[in-house]
This record gives C-alpha cells, sequence and structure tokens, in this order.
C-alpha cells in the first residue's frame, strides 16, 4: 500500500466554476502524476511533479494548473470547468529508482453539468 | 513523439487457454520502461510486469509474461491459463527516458473478456 489518498472521490460541478482535487501521500515519495481517464484514450497525463515546487506538463494540460507546496500534497485545479473534462482522474506515485512503476490512488469521478 | 499503440479494443478467451495482449510502442529514447496494468471492474489499477529496455530476457510475473521484440518496438502481454478474474481493461505503458519526473504515458487499453 502506498498510501494515497484523493478526495473527493466524487464530485458534480457546473460549467465554469473552479474545482480542486488534492492527492495526498504517507511516504515522500519525490514523482506524483495526475490523469485522467476516458473510454477509447486510456489515460492521459496532465501535470506531473518531480518535487516540491517543481511540476510540468504533461500531454493533455491545458485548461489545468498544478501546486505542489509540499511533498504529500499534489493538488489539480481547474479554474473554469468545462464538459469536456467530465472524467475519472487519477493520482498517481512512483518511488525514486527501482522500474519506477506507478501507484495509483482510487480516482475521483468529476462530472461537469 | 512517444505513442503506445493497442490494436485489441476487445478480446475473448476460454478460460484456461493462453490469451496475448499486443502492444506497439514509439520512442527515440534508448532507455525507456514497459509496463502492463490491469484495472478491473472495481477501477483500480494494478502493476502486472515491467521490462527495461536494456533487459535481454523476457519479463515474467507468474502467469504473466512480456514478450519484448525491441527491433520491431512490441511489447506484448501473454496471459498463461485464463483466469474468470483476468476479465479486465489492460494497459500498455511505457516510461520515457532519463528525462526529468519519469514520464509514463498509457495506450487506449485492451478490454479482455474470459469465457467459462
Amino acid at each position: 500500500d502506498a498510501g494515497i489518498t484523493q478526495s473527493p472521490r466524487h464530485k458534480v460541478t457546473e460549467t465554469g466554476t473552479p474545482v480542486t482535487l488534492r492527492c495526498h501521500q504517507t511516504e515522500n515519495h519525490r514523482y506524483m502524476y495526475w490523469y485522467r481517464q476516458d473510454p477509447g484514450h486510456g489515460l492521459r497525463l496532465i501535470h506531473y511533479s518531480y518535487g516540491v515546487k517543481d511540476t510540468d506538463k504533461g500531454e493533455v494540460s491545458d485548461g489545468y494548473s498544478v501546486s505542489r507546496s509540499k511533498t504529500e500534497d499534489f493538488l489539480l485545479t481547474l479554474e473554469s470547468a468545462t464538459s469536456s473534462q467530465t472524467s475519472v482522474y487519477f493520482c498517481a506515485i512512483s518511488l525514486q529508482g527501482g522500474d519506477e512503476k506507478l501507484f495509483f490512488g482510487s480516482g475521483t469521478q468529476l462530472s461537469v453539468l | 513523439a512517444q505513442k503506445i499503440t493497442q490494436t485489441q479494443p476487445g478480446m475473448f478467451v476460454q478460460e484456461k487457454e493462453a490469451v496475448t495482449l499486443d502492444c506497439t510502442y514509439d520512442t527515440s529514447d534508448q532507455s525507456y520502461g514497459l509496463f502492463w496494468y490491469k484495472q478491473p471492474s472495481s477501477g483500480e489499477m494494478i502493476f502486472l510486469i515491467y521490462q527495461g529496455s536494456y533487459d535481454e530476457q523476457n519479463a515474467t510475473e507468474g502467469r504473466y509474461s512480456l514478450n519484448f521484440q525491441k527491433a520491431r518496438k512490441s511489447a506484448n502481454l501473454v496471459i498463461s491459463a485464463s483466469q474468470l478474474g483476468d476479465s479486465a481493461m489492460y494497459f500498455c505503458a511505457m516510461r520515457e527516458g532519463n528525462t526529468g519526473g519519469f514520464k509514463t504515458i498509457f495506450g487506449a487499453g485492451t478490454r479482455l473478456f474470459v469465457k467459462a
């Protein structure tokens, strides 16, 4: 168990509202990632972090921002949610070294109406 | 650009038979890692197997093996003796080379149905 908690687990919001998803880890791992999962697309990387205040864009970063002010928390913000951002969002971490496999949180189901 | 392709949206296999799930990748990096993950209907993502680009032997983990053909850029997952519990979505993934962050990208997935 890599100690990853995502919150909230489910959220319904309206178009144009800001939304923040939280990923919390208890193991002090350096690398953290946000993915979205959509049918036919698999998992697509939104943003990732390789340390406190060190973040970079992934494949589908438009409309999303992230922050990591401390090792254990990685926040994903939708500044103004759109219906195209309705998705399942997964947070993941990877260990330093080793085979860099990902450990995933349980996911957040976000619906933007 | 790095890319993962899984050409089989769905696959059926009879219980106790072997099945191969296809995965091809594209990268210009010399150092990379290849992974397979399983996602059952409950939604969690489960790591199955890993192959490093410099590993000469195919990776094996119990009933899972990864058929790594580097020249063809393929990393197929072989499940031997399929079980009903193997019914799930399977994702092939690639960790890009030693750039900052060790980004991992995924294919679109293959849904496997195991028939009794």
